[in-house]
């Protein structure tokens, strides 16, 4: 069965520095989402994704923050000088479409010291 | 925005019972899911029910989406039950999904 994939599993990474997520989407699919988890908190959508643009964004998802889809498989977060409050497991997710069921990756949990 | 309310937020059972898990919505919606996260913190999709009625074994779901609820129903519940369950729903406009803040079950063997 086809499942989102996503790399690293853990990242620790020191405040200030850029770190970069992968994710590889269900192949078929043409959404493409960033979401992040702050521990023991609920699921915050940052970013959609769609015909090569963003389609949406949180407030969230400010300058700090980009995402590119460098090739046909891959789609990457870039959170930019990281601090401590980034903390957190970050999902990728894809969809067929904006209106069907949506399928999440492992996610990546980063660790910011 | 839109405003995602479940509940219980804890539920705990014996091995065996059945349970209802609540999620009120605050506005019209074109999406609506219910995702169990295990243990291990991964979202596993378990229904994608922007209204009506489905059933997947021994777990089924209902979204009213006029009255602006939907109910999981797990019957015969097993250990491997256990995690958050949460719902999510998506606005007419735009692709986000927004999620409540979960109920964690806990099924005692």
């Amino acid at each position: 069965e086809p499942e989102v994939t996503q790399t690293p599993s853990h990242q620790v990474t020191q405040m200030g520095q850029e770190v970069i997520l992968r994710c590889v989407p269900i192949s078929n699919h043409l959404y493409f989402y960033w979401y992040r988890q702050i521990l023991g908190q609920k699921v915050e959508f940052l970013v959609s994704f769609y015909n090569n643009e963003i389609s949406e964004k949180s407030e969230i998802f400010d300058d700090q923050f980009s995402v590119e889809r460098p090739d046909g498989s891959n789609f990457t977060l870039k959170i930019r000088s990281t601090k401590l409050e980034d903390s957190a497991m970050y999902f990728c997710a894809s969809s067929a479409s904006g209106t069907t069921a949506t399928f999440f990756g492992p996610g990546t949990r980063l660790t910011v010291l | 925005g839109i405003q995602v309310e479940q509940s219980p937020p804890d539920l705990i059972l014996q091995e065996g019972a059945n349970s209802t898990l609540r999620c009120n919505f605050s506005d019209s919606v074109n999406n609506l899911q219910w995702f169990h996260q295990n243990p291990w913190g991964q979202l596993i999709n378990l229904f994608y029910i922007p209204s009506g009625t489905k059933q997947n074994g021994r777990l089924s779901a209902t979204t009213v989406a006029t009255e602006r609820y939907s109910l999981l129903y797990i019957s015969s519940s097993q250990t491997t039950d256990s995690g958050v369950y949460f719902c999510a729903v998506g606005e007419t406009s735009g692709s986000r999904l927004t999620f409540g803040e979960g109920t964690q079950l806990t099924v005692n063997p």
